[in-house]
């Protein structure tokens, strides 16, 4: 089954404590996008990554890091987490870079920092 | 970054109801897409539209694209309880490099009540 996988689906941890929340898809996709989404907000993209081992920053990049080593990962990294980072986050992945790319979304991972 | 402003941004009707939901912006669009979510789940596409003026019916769901590329609604006829969710529309935005990143607005909250 085509899909974007993300783990954990849920994290509640502490002010400043690393972690890394994984995404994965098995489309052979090239473009790979991190967002997160809060009240009032909408959803805002992160990072993207147009293919491995490029990268780049979105509307909201502050506090995290990603990686493209290989085409079907894209972990997203929060070095010294906040609460602010407290969030509902989705990656997503697309075939093409293209200006009608259709996202594919995993089912998101729910962060809460303390 | 182009934006773009739905409304309403909540909506609560009965059962067999008609809506309308519009997505606009300021900017010209080479596309637009629409987006539905689901509580728990991650954003799954309805439609894309490219012309100008362009109308794309998905059964019940009715899709206009304005004839300037700057705004699109979604009409819903005969509303069900399975219609309920967050609908959210997106267009691109040119990043560089020949990419585009995806610009959300913030959604319309959809409830129908049975």
């Amino acid at each position: 089954e085509a899909q974007v996988t993300q783990n954990p689906r849920y994290l509640i941890t502490v002010t400043g404590k690393k972690l890394t929340v994984t995404c994965s898809q098995n489309m052979n996709h090239e473009y790979m996008s991190w967002y997160r989404q809060d009240p009032g907000l909408g959803l805002r993209q992160i990072y993207y990554s147009m293919n491995v081992e490029v990268t780049d920053k979105g509307d909201v990049p502050e506090g995290y890091k990603v990686s493209r080593k290989e085409k079907r990962n894209f972990p997203l990294i929060l070095e010294s987490p906040s609460p602010n980072q407290t969030s509902l986050y989705f990656c997503a992945s697309s075939q093409e870079r293209g200006p009608y790319n259709e996202q594919f979304f995993g089912p998101g991972t729910r962060l809460t920092v303390l | 970054t182009q934006l773009l402003e739905q409304s309403p941004q909540f909506l609560s009707i009965q059962e067999g109801e008609n809506l309308t939901v519009y997505c606009n912006s300021s900017s010209v669009f080479s596309s637009l897409q629409w987006y539905r979510q689901e509580p728990g789940e991650g954003p799954v596409l309805l439609v894309t539209v490219v012309t100008g003026g362009e109308v794309k019916k998905l059964k019940r769901l009715t899709f206009q694209f304005g004839d300037a590329r700057k705004d699109s609604s979604l009409h819903i006829t005969a509303a069900q309880p399975g219609d309920t969710g967050l609908y959210l529309c997106a267009g691109p935005t040119y990043s560089g490099a020949g990419s585009y990143q995806l610009t959300f607005g913030k959604g319309t909250k959809l409830s129908v009540i049975p």
